[in-house]
């Protein structure tokens, strides 16, 4: 168990749609990295968030969204689903010190039919 | 830009064979870190091991094993005696290093696929 947290495990949801992913970092870490693993792309880095305030930006879509919230968790939301948006959303945490590393949690899979 | 390369797209062994997956990156910066992960079928990311640029020290955890060689740009990951539970997809993964060697964005390979059979 890597400490993090993801809800819900499974979403299946119709196109058009809008959904929130939600996760919970490891305590004590106060990053949190969305990533998006599909077929196609592989595992890509969409969006970081550092103690509330957007660090970093990857590949993620304007139809995209996330935020960090006070007590660190973070929720990733996805609108105007398309059949291509269906993936696996991982979330993961890493504290801010040197020689460290991101944990993993167990991953969204998202199917838009 | 960062890339990471994992040529092997699968790689198929009987047990207690001996495998070595390959990872080749390419960053411009000096400091960096490279990383495995394991995806087993269940599907969670399941961290091995971290290596910072200025280590270069090979490292050993058990049956598994790690070959880094700047020279090359490869970070390359040894099982020693396979077994079927090593059966997943194995992911290498390069980080840009941030101010005081904080981690930044994971960039990852294609992953390889190793099956284990009995």
């Amino acid at each position: 168990d890597s400490g993090v947290t993801q809800t819900p495990k499974h979403l299946i949801t119709a196109t058009g749609q809008r959904v929130t992913l939600r996760c919970s970092p490891r305590s004590g870490d106060l990053s949190v990295y969305w990533y998006q693993q599909s077929l196609d792309q592989g595992l890509q880095f969409l969006i970081q968030y550092y103690n509330g305030e957007e660090r970093a930006k990857g590949n993620i879509l304007e139809r995209f969204s996330a935020q960090q919230f006070p007590d660190l968790h973070s929720e990733l939301n996805l609108s105007s689903l398309e059949l291509g948006d269906s993936a696996l959303y991982f979330c993961a945490s890493s504290v801010e010190v040197r020689d460290t590393e991101a944990f993993f949690g167990q991953g969204t899979r998202l199917t838009v039919v | 830009a960062q890339k990471v390369t994992q040529a092997q797209t699968e790689i198929s062994v009987v047990e207690k064979e001996d495998v070595t997956l390959d990872c080749v990156y390419e960053t411009r910066d000096t400091t960096y870190y490279l990383f495995w992960y394991k995806q087993p079928p269940s599907g969670e990311l399941v961290f091995l091991i971290r290596r910072n640029s200025f280590d270069e020290q090979n490292e050993i955890s058990g049956r598994y094993s790690w070959n880094f060689q700047k020279s090359t740009s490869s970070f390359n990951f040894t099982i020693t005696a396979s077994q079927v539970v090593d059966s997943a997809v194995y992911f290498c993964a390069l980080s840009e290093a941030r101010r005081g060697s904080t981690l930044g964005r994971l960039y990852f390979g294609r992953g390889t696929q190793l099956t284990v059979w009995p």
